[in-house]
């Protein structure tokens, strides 16, 4: 089991839908959370972080972190076009010496003008 | 201020061939990490450093991966003895910290193609 797990979809929206994104991940020492986005082709571009359980919004992105059910939601609201990309969910664990994110393989995202 | 660089953007070379892949992180990132992405996949974490020094390798696949820092700022990852399965991108990051709340920066990639 990996680490890290994500559907890779793709998941198909509507224009101006809200688009949920799902992430769970085994690992309980796993301290925050980091959600990319990556156009095709291109390099991993942070959209957000989060380490407390709850919400944290930040514009038309709010991430969801439950640690008790090991899971982690990305909600894009007003979804565009331009939204239409691969969403990587990222833990991060620190310790002896190690500073690493561990990826899952991505959601991709369709937005449908 | 310029982004993480990497160079070459693509690299093509034979089985049994030596490559180096070279990274130029955001100026004053002390962190830098060597992540490797396969097509459909998220990026794998390889190795990272804190200065001059690997403080985590425990992602290199086998011997012939190495990478080295040597004066704590541009890194170069070099792989010996080229396999096919090595073909993927080779993404570097690097960050000004390293808790749990500092972002990686991600450069362009290279693309290595082992033929």
């Amino acid at each position: 089991q990996k680490e890290v797990e994500q559907n890779s979809g793709p998941l198909s929206v509507p224009e101006g839908a809200i688009a949920s994104l799902n992430c769970t991940y085994s690992d309980r020492g796993s301290q925050s959370f980091f959600w990319y986005r990556q156009y095709s082709g291109k390099s991993p571009e942070l959209i957000m972080f989060i380490y407390s359980n709850g919400d944290k919004e930040d514009g038309r992105f709010t991430a969801q972190l439950n640690k008790a059910s090991q899971y982690v939601s990305l909600l894009i609201r007003d979804s565009q076009p331009s939204d239409s990309a691969t969403y990587l969910c990222a833990g991060y664990k620190s310790g002896a010496g190690s500073y690493q994110l561990t990826f899952g393989k991505g959601t991709k995202l369709s937005v449908i003008p | 201020g310029a982004g993480v660089s990497q160079t070459p953007s693509n690299k093509v070379t034979e089985k049994g061939k030596y490559v180096e892949l070279r990274c130029d992180p955001i100026s004053g990132h002390t962190a830098l990490y060597w992540y490797r992405q396969s097509l459909g996949q998220g990026p794998e974490f390889l190795i990272y450093f804190q200065g001059t020094g690997a403080a985590d390798d425990s992602g290199l696949p086998n011997d012939r991966f190495f990478a080295v820092r040597p004066e704590g700022s541009v890194s170069t990852l070099k792989i010996q003895r080229t396999e096919r399965g090595d073909s993927a991108v080779y993404l570097c990051a690097s960050s000004s910290g390293t808790s749990g709340r500092d972002e990686q920066f991600f450069g362009p990639g290279t693309r290595l193609t082992v033929l």
